[in-house]
Parts: structure tokens; C-alpha cells; sequence
């Protein structure tokens, strides 16, 4: 089990507005370490969307929007597009357990 | 454009040691800010942190996985390496090499390569 936890799937149609959470703890967010979230097409390499909660790297759409808060964080997908469904992942810092770089359990979005 | 592209046997006995080679071109890997490291993803199942490491520093592990895995690199060849001992179908997964950088996230990463732990 990841200590981030995310939502197994999230769905919406086009053009609505999704949010997936990533539920952290005092030894990972709520210690203030940075929230990054990725895009995964299963058998690709993941895309680095997000970093440090709510900065997106040059080429990712301004739809895609972080944000965070005490032990928790949150993806926001704007304007779906049939391009968005396939998996997403925070990832920060944990201090337990002499520190690690810690992944959620990921979240399947749905384009209905 | 840095480019990442991992290799490996594809199949592994249970009990051997995996070892797969990630080579790096575009970028050197000694660079400033630049860590280097592996990530996993079991099928079915999410990203696994396995470990990471500055060119000329000790990696740091994955406390879950640290006994069993070792990290290095190979600056005259722009190398990465992965090692995992005495592997179990537990470690049936594909893996990524991936650049971290020193604000904490994974900027680059390879296409990954399936390794399958089997008899």
C-alpha cells in the first residue's frame, strides 16, 4: 500500500471539469514537502505534469492545474478530452522509515 | 533532448540477479542537479521509487527494497545500472530509468523494459 493515496478511477465527460486528491500524512506533505504529479499511458514512458503542487513544466496545456493543502494535494483536469483518460500519479517525500520517494496508488481517469 | 533507454535480459530465473543498463544520451550524467535512478511498475499495480543516486554520491534506496537492489553509474560510458538479487516473481515488473532532479521530481524518463521472473 502507498502512503499516498489516491482514488482508484475518476470519470467525466468532455468538457467537464475532474479532480483527483492525494491523500498524504505529517510524514509527507503535511511535513510541506512538494507534491509532483505525472501522466501514464500504460507501456509509455510517464509524463511529468505537475511539480512542486502547482508549476506545469513548458508544453503542458494550462488545463491540467495543481494545488495543495495540509497532509493533502489535487490534480484538476479542466476541458476533458478523450486524450486525458489513462492513469495519473502524485509522488512526494516521506520521512519515515529513513526517507524515500514515495508514489500514490494512482488514479484511472474516464472520458465517458 | 535527453533520451533514457533501458536494457535487459527480458526473463530472469527466480533466485538470479537482474541487471539492467540504462544508457543516457542528449545530457551527461554527471551533471549539476541530476539524479539518477529506477522506478517500477508490477502489473496491474502502480509506481514503485526503487532508488536514485548523484553521479560521484551513495544512492539512496527504497527502505522496502534496500537489501536487495544496488544503484550505480558509469560516467565514461553516460551509464546507469540496476542491479536486484535473488529476485522472486514479486519483482516481475517494468522498469524505468528516470532523471530526478534536485527539487525532487522525475523530469525524464525511459520507455521502460519488462523483466518477468520465471522459472
Amino acid at each position: 500500500q502507498s502512503v499516498l493515496t489516491q482514488p482508484p478511477s475518476v470519470s467525466g465527460a468532455p468538457g467537464q471539469r475532474v479532480t483527483i486528491s492525494c491523500t498524504g500524512s505529517s510524514s509527507n506533505i503535511g511535513a510541506d514537502y512538494d507534491v509532483h504529479w505525472y501522466q501514464h499511458l500504460p507501456g509509455t514512458a510517464p509524463k511529468l505534469l505537475i511539480y512542486a503542487n502547482f508549476n506545469r513544466p513548458s508544453g503542458v496545456p494550462d488545463r491540467f492545474s495543481g494545488s495543495k493543502s495540509g497532509t493533502s494535494a489535487s490534480l484538476a483536469i479542466t476541458g476533458l478530452q478523450a486524450e486525458d483518460e489513462t492513469f495519473y500519479y502524485c509522488q512526494s517525500y516521506d520521512t519515515s522509515l529513513s526517507g524515500s520517494r514515495v508514489f500514490g496508488s494512482g488514479t484511472k481517469v474516464t472520458v465517458l | 533532448q535527453l533520451q533514457l533507454q533501458e536494457s535487459g535480459p527480458g526473463l530472469v530465473k527466480p533466485s538470479e540477479t537482474l541487471s539492467l543498463t540504462c544508457i543516457v544520451s542528449g545530457g551527461s550524467i554527471s551533471s549539476r542537479g541530476s539524479f539518477w535512478g529506477w522506478i517500477r511498475q508490477p502489473p496491474g499495480k502502480g509506481l514503485e521509487w526503487i532508488g536514485d543516486m548523484f553521479y560521484n554520491e551513495r544512492a539512496s534506496y527504497n527502505p522496502a527494497l534496500k537489501s536487495g537492489v544496488s544503484i550505480s553509474v558509469d560516467t565514461s560510458k553516460n551509464q546507469v545500472f540496476l542491479k536486484v538479487y535473488s529476485v522472486t516473481a514479486a519483482d516481475t515488473a517494468v522498469y524505468y530509468c528516470a532523471r530526478r532532479t534536485s527539487l525532487g521530481y522525475f523530469q525524464d524518463w525511459g520507455q521502460g523494459t519488462l523483466i518477468t521472473v520465471s522459472s
